[in-house]
């Protein structure tokens, strides 16, 4: 079975600082698709970024990037450049075989 | 139009009652899924629907009963739920995957926040 751990429960940032969110995961497949869902208080779940296993290149999309290692199944999120409008829960995913696993998520709390 | 339309948004009910969330999309999408998301946790899997049909129900109790009436439309029939029901239920869609990694964005619904008294 698959796990996906997220062991910061609430990160602080500034804006216009960098947070970076940590995420771990388990598996034994060599072919799996990583993501990254932003929760506002709307609850609406919102794709920020996804990443191919098979893929090397770090996934980037605007101020979110991540940072990729496939062979200690790490994939943490750096977010740049933070606005208040980042404020929210997010969540690390892990696909496979159509089922997404959440980990527990981090509360990014952003402060003028 | 790249909407996953929930609803009702809020909903309360007795332990007694029978009632329904509706779920809808027109992205042509043939996988749908529902997710049960207690507050403060992660959302967690209870059904999948791949074109129109029940692929993964995982292990949800009888009083929760799924039905897709076409590809558009997702319902999530209620009946004799428990407090313990009260949660957030999100509904979702993509196209649907081949293999192991499916790779396709969920789209989410913002959701239904049920009661259950």
């Amino acid at each position: 079975a698959q796990t996906v751990t997220q062991s910061q429960p609430e990160m602080s940032v500034q804006e216009a600082e960098t947070v970076t969110l940590s995420c771990t995961y388990d598996t034994s497949e060599s072919d799996y698709y990583l993501f990254w869902y932003k929760q506002p208080p709307s609850r609406q779940m919102i794709l920020v970024i996804r990443q191919e296993a098979y893929k090397q290149q770090n996934a980037t999309e605007n101020r979110f990037s991540v940072n990729f290692q496939k062979a200690a199944k790490s994939f943490s999120l750096k977010i740049s450049d933070s606005q208040l409008g980042d404020a929210a829960m997010y969540f690390c995913a892990y696909d496979s075989w159509g089922k997404l696993q959440f980990g527990a998520g981090t509360q990014v709390v952003v402060t003028p | 139009d790249t909407e996953v339309t929930q609803t009702p948004k809020h909903l309360v009910m007795g332990m007694t009652n029978k009632k329904s969330l509706k779920c809808e999309q027109h992205m042509g999408h043939r996988a749908m899924y529902w997710y049960k998301q207690k507050a403060k946790k992660p959302p967690e899997l209870m059904f999948v629907y791949s074109y129109e049909k029940l692929s993964i129900n995982e292990s949800v109790p009888s009083r929760f009963s799924p039905e897709c009436p076409n590809s558009s439309l997702l319902n999530l029939h209620l009946h004799a739920l428990q407090p313990e029901d009260s949660a957030l239920y999100l509904c979702a869609s993509s196209q649907v995957g081949r293999g192991p990694a499916t790779n396709e964005k969920l789209f989410f619904g913002s959701g239904t926040q049920l009661s259950v008294l």
